[in-house]
C-alpha cells in the first residue's frame, strides 16, 4: 500500500493569508507531482519534480510555488490565498521509471479561500 | 503524449460486465497504456497496465489490439462500489513530458 501523506485535509483561510500545503511519502519516489481538481472537473498538473533540487511548472498554470530539498518532501506555498485558489490538491509521487508509472495519489486537500 | 479519447459517461448494472475504450490513433512506439480509477473526493489509483495484447490482475483485464489505437478496459461484474471515474493515459514517462489525466469517463453501477 501507498505511504503518501497531505495536511491538512481540508483547509478554510481567508484572502491574503500565505499557506502551504504538506506533502510527504515513505517510498523513496525520486518523482513527485501535484495535482488541481475542482469537483466533477478534471485533474489539471501544476508542478512536478523529478528529484532534489528540481521543480518544474505543469500544464496548469499556477500561483503556487513549490519546493524540494528532500526526497521525501514536496511542500507547495501560496503566498497571498484568493478565492479563485479553491480547489483540491492533489500529491503525487511514482519511481523513475522509462514508462508512465504507476503514482500513488495521497487523499488530498480540499482548500477553501473565502 | 499520446491524445486519449474515452466515453464521457456509461452507465451499468450490478453484477454486469462493464468496457470502457479508450481510442489512442497517436501511440507512439514506445508508449505504455495506464488505466486509473478515482472516486470522489480522492486521489486517482492505478488500476492497471499494458503494451500489448492482453493483461489481466485481480481488478480488471485490458485488452489491447495488435495495432495499438485503441485498448479496452474490462471490468468484470460490477458492484455499486464500482461507481467512480476512469482514467486512460497513455505515453512515457521522460524528462519534460507531463501527464493529462482528461475527463475520464464517469462509470455509474445501478442496482
Amino acid at each position: 500500500e501507498a505511504d503518501i501523506y497531505q495536511t491538512p485535509r481540508y483547509l478554510v483561510i481567508g484572502t491574503g493569508k500565505k499557506i502551504t500545503l504538506e506533502c510527504s511519502q515513505t517510498m523513496g519516489h525520486d518523482k513527485m507531482y501535484w495535482y488541481q481538481q475542482d469537483p466533477g472537473m478534471e485533474l489539471h498538473l501544476i508542478h512536478y519534480s523529478y528529484g532534489v533540487n528540481s521543480t518544474e511548472k505543469g500544464d496548469l498554470s499556477s500561483e503556487s510555488t513549490v519546493s524540494r530539498i528532500r526526497t521525501e518532501h514536496f511542500p507547495l506555498t501560496l503566498e497571498s490565498a484568493r478565492p479563485s485558489h479553491t480547489s483540491q490538491y492533489l500529491c503525487a509521487s511514482s519511481e523513475t521509471s522509462g514508462r508512465i508509472g504507476e503514482q500513488y495519489f495521497g487523499p488530498g486537500t480540499r482548500l477553501t479561500v473565502t | 503524449l499520446a491524445k486519449t479519447t474515452q466515453p464521457i459517461s456509461m452507465d451499468s448494472y450490478e453484477g454486469q460486465e462493464v468496457n470502457i475504450t479508450c481510442s489512442h490513433n497517436n501511440i507512439a512506439t514506445n508508449d505504455y497504456i495506464t488505466w486509473y480509477q478515482q472516486f470522489p473526493s480522492q486521489g486517482p489509483r492505478f488500476i492497471i497496465q499494458g503494451y500489448k495484447t492482453k493483461v489481466t490482475n485481480e481488478v480488471a483485464s485490458l485488452f489491447i489490439p495488435a495495432d495499438r489505437k485503441s485498448s479496452t478496459l474490462s471490468l468484470p461484474r460490477v458492484s455499486l462500489s464500482d461507481t467512480a471515474v476512469y482514467y486512460c493515459l497513455v505515453g512515457v514517462d521522460n524528462y519534460g513530458q507531463n501527464f493529462v489525466f482528461g475527463p475520464g469517463t464517469r462509470l455509474s453501477v445501478l442496482p
